[in-house]
């Protein structure tokens, strides 16, 4: 079974431009995590989607948006870049379910660099 | 920042000893998953734990999931030099959403031959 899957995997944009990453989770996972690694921050959680609806959102400005797909992949955009967005931005996908256990998978990241 | 506190934060090893490292917090997880990240790579899970007092292997690693619910450890044994990268705890707890984990500041592993 293919793993998470991240594209583009490097980016290189400007203070003020916008970017989209986009993220494919293994296939049957309908949960998709995006979080967001600095070296001075570490790994911060960004937003969760379940079946194309937000469920959660970490403590990042609304420059940072995302949405998911019928088919769960997804998609997060940042908006009028900052020199502090850059960062290796991950995706991790899981199987959700009242029995399942909770394991979420990642995939190599898109590292982001505003100049 | 993160909640939950890793250490050490690094540690140079030679070839053959064991590492030890831990994760403690001062909220309660029903979820503890240790990862392995190399430099440029996404993590990679390692071991999950999911009831307090666990103990589990996988190879060479052992984590354990602490009774208190607050902490846990993960152990290498005889490590070999493609043990080298940074370690990282995740919990999750049950008041968060399914995909939200919380992660540690990572521990980085050196291992000298």
């Amino acid at each position: 079974k293919a793993g998470v899957t991240q594209t583009p995997r490097y980016l290189i944009k400007t203070r003020g431009q916008q970017v989209t990453l986009s993220c494919s989770p293994i296939s049957g996972h309908r949960s998709v995590s995006w979080y967001q690694q600095t070296p001075g921050q570490g790994l911060q959680f960004l937003f969760e989607y379940f079946s194309e609806t937000q469920r959660n959102k970490g403590n990042f400005p609304g420059r940072f948006s995302g949405r998911q797909f019928s088919n769960s992949r997804s998609e997060m955009n940042v908006s009028t870049l900052e020199l502090g967005d850059s960062a290796l931005y991950l995706c991790a996908s899981s199987l959700e379910g009242q029995w399942l256990y909770n394991e979420q998978f990642f995939g190599p990241g898109t590292r982001l660099t505003v100049l | 920042g993160q909640q939950l506190n890793q250490s050490p934060q690094s540690m140079f090893i030679q070839e053959g000893e064991d590492v030890s490292m831990n994760c403690t917090s001062s909220s309660i997880f029903n979820t503890w998953l240790w990862y392995k990240q190399d430099p440029g790579e996404g993590p990679v899970l390692l071991i999950a734990l999911y009831k307090a007092g666990e103990l589990t292997s996988n190879g060479r690693l052992t984590a354990q999931f602490g009774i208190t619910r607050k902490d846990s450890f993960l152990n290498i044994s005889a490590s070999i030099p493609s043990d080298v990268g940074i370690y990282f705890c995740a919990g999750h707890r049950t008041t968060d959403s399914w995909g939200k984990l919380q992660f540690g500041a990572g521990t980085q592993v050196v291992v000298t031959p």
